[in-house]
């Protein structure tokens, strides 16, 4: 196992458009995370998934945000209308009840 | 409500000096504490964390940090910096050992000089 892995690891788009993100996490892991991290900053939390359910959101995740996890496995995050306050390092985390979590490299959004 | 403060966000040390970056939590629960490192573009990774056993933890490259329950705190310590310690570190709270809910601090910007 590579660990978690995150694609792309680079996204330029133009104001309003849609990006989607991609997170493979390590297999054995039930839990998933994405966090959101601006410069300067330290990560803050978006949204938590248990196998597929999506058990917490944080208010963060406005209308335009939008996270799945089909079948307990990859998970995407789909920015609608993107603005510019949307630019920032998407990173993604899974893990176990008992294990911390192990964080993918990012996807660090730019939005122009 | 869970939450934690790093005091100083850029800490600069001399090669072979003691590195001390300070973190103090606030939980209303039993805390489990972590510290993570991360390099430029990079994700975040595990230094240590404390989930309850020894109050000492030791970690990755030589770090380690004391949970002293009575001040709050969560210190990082390494005796001697070495130039590829500088990078930004992160410490955490979390729920459970798991995780759950991990509330990150502002992050300390470790500067080594030769």
């Amino acid at each position: 196992d590579t660990g978690v892995s995150q694609n792309p690891r680079h996204k330029i788009t133009k104001r309003g458009q849609n990006v989607t993100f991609r997170c493979d996490p390590i297999s054995e892991h039930n839990r998933l995370y994405w966090y959101r991290q601006t410069l300067g900053q330290g990560p803050e939390f978006l949204t938590y998934f248990q196998n597929e359910a999506q058990l917490e959101k944080s208010r963060l995740l406005s209308d335009r945000f939008s996270a799945e996890r089909p079948k307990g496995s990859f998970s995407t995050l789909e920015i609608q209308r993107t603005e510019q306050g949307d630019s920032a390092m998407y990173l993604c985390a899974s893990g176990n009840a008992n294990t911390e979590a192990f964080f993918g490299q990012g996807t660090r959004l730019t939005v122009v | 409500a869970q939450s934690v403060t790093q005091l100083g966000s850029h800490v600069s040390v001399s090669e072979g000096a003691l590195v001390l970056l300070r973190c103090n939590y606030s939980s209303s629960v039993p805390p489990y504490l972590f510290w993570y490192v991360q390099y430029p573009n990079q994700g975040l990774q595990l230094l240590l964390k404390y989930t309850s056993a020894a109050t000492l933890v030791k970690g990755i490259n030589g770090f380690e940090a004391e949970f002293k329950k009575s001040e709050t705190s969560f210190h990082l310590t390494k005796p001697s910096a070495h130039m590829s310690d500088a990078a930004e570190y992160f410490c955490a709270v979390s729920a459970d050992t798991g995780g759950f809910k991990t509330i990150f601090g502002a992050g300390t910007r470790l500067f080594v000089k030769a």
